[in-house]
């Protein structure tokens, strides 16, 4: 069964610095999706980004950028020029690829504060 | 907007009470999702329907049962709940099959308390 892990159950950043979420996760699949949620205080989980398995080129949506290692099953998430509104709950998260899969495996979750 | 509502917000609830939680999403998605969140754990996948039909069902107790009348709407149907029921409980589609962007959008979620 496929497992993932964020082993920062929180961090800390000043207000316009650069901050690197950390995930790793365990698969015997070559094929699956990777995400990165953000889940503010109003408790709507957002989808920051996504990676396919089968590409090589790291994910990147404006100040958010992802470190995709598939030897290592790392998959961590960078956030450069924080602000405060950044401040969250972020969730790794795991997906098979193909059609009939519906479970997506989740982490336990990092809580991002940001310092002014 | 978010596309996927979740009513109530708060739920307080005594164990002997029936209650349900409602899902709606405007996405126009083939699939639904039931997820309990508790603190320090991971999401733990309840129930998740595809075109109404349930494709999921993780071991989850009796107490709980979903409904899922059409594509848009989702209910989980409360009833002699436990106190260590008390959870945030979140609804979440996608659009599965498209291949290229499957993906969950979520709702607010219920939080709620069983006393």
């Amino acid at each position: 069964a496929q497992t993932v892990t964020q082993s920062q159950p929180e961090m800390s950043v000043q207000e316009a610095e650069t901050v690197t979420l950390s995930c790793t996760y365990d698969t015997s699949e070559s094929d699956y999706y990777l995400f990165w949620y953000k889940q503010p205080p109003s408790r709507q989980m957002i989808l920051v980004i996504r990676q396919e398995a089968y590409k090589q080129q790291n994910a990147t949506e404006n100040r958010f950028s992802v470190n995709f290692q598939k030897a290592a099953k790392s998959f961590s998430l960078k956030i450069s020029d924080s602000q405060l509104g950044d401040a969250a709950m972020y969730f790794c998260a795991y997906r098979s690829r193909g059609s009939g899969t519906y479970k997506y495996i989740f982490g336990t979750g990092t809580r991002l504060k940001v310092l002014a | 907007e978010t596309g996927v509502t979740q009513t109530p917000r708060h739920l307080v609830m005594g164990m002997t009470n029936k209650k349900s939680l409602k899902c709606e999403q405007h996405l126009g998605h083939n699939a639904m999702y039931w997820y309990k969140q508790s603190a320090k754990k991971p999401l733990e996948l309840m129930f998740v329907y595809s075109l109404e039909e349930r494709v999921e069902n993780n071991s989850v107790p009796s107490r709980f049962s979903p409904e899922c009348p059409n594509s848009s709407h989702l209910f989980l149907h409360l009833h002699t709940l436990q106190p260590e029921d008390s959870a945030l409980y979140l609804c979440a589609s996608s659009q599965e099959g498209a291949a290229t962007n499957e993906k969950l959008f979520f709702g607010s979620g219920t939080q709620l308390s069983v006393l």
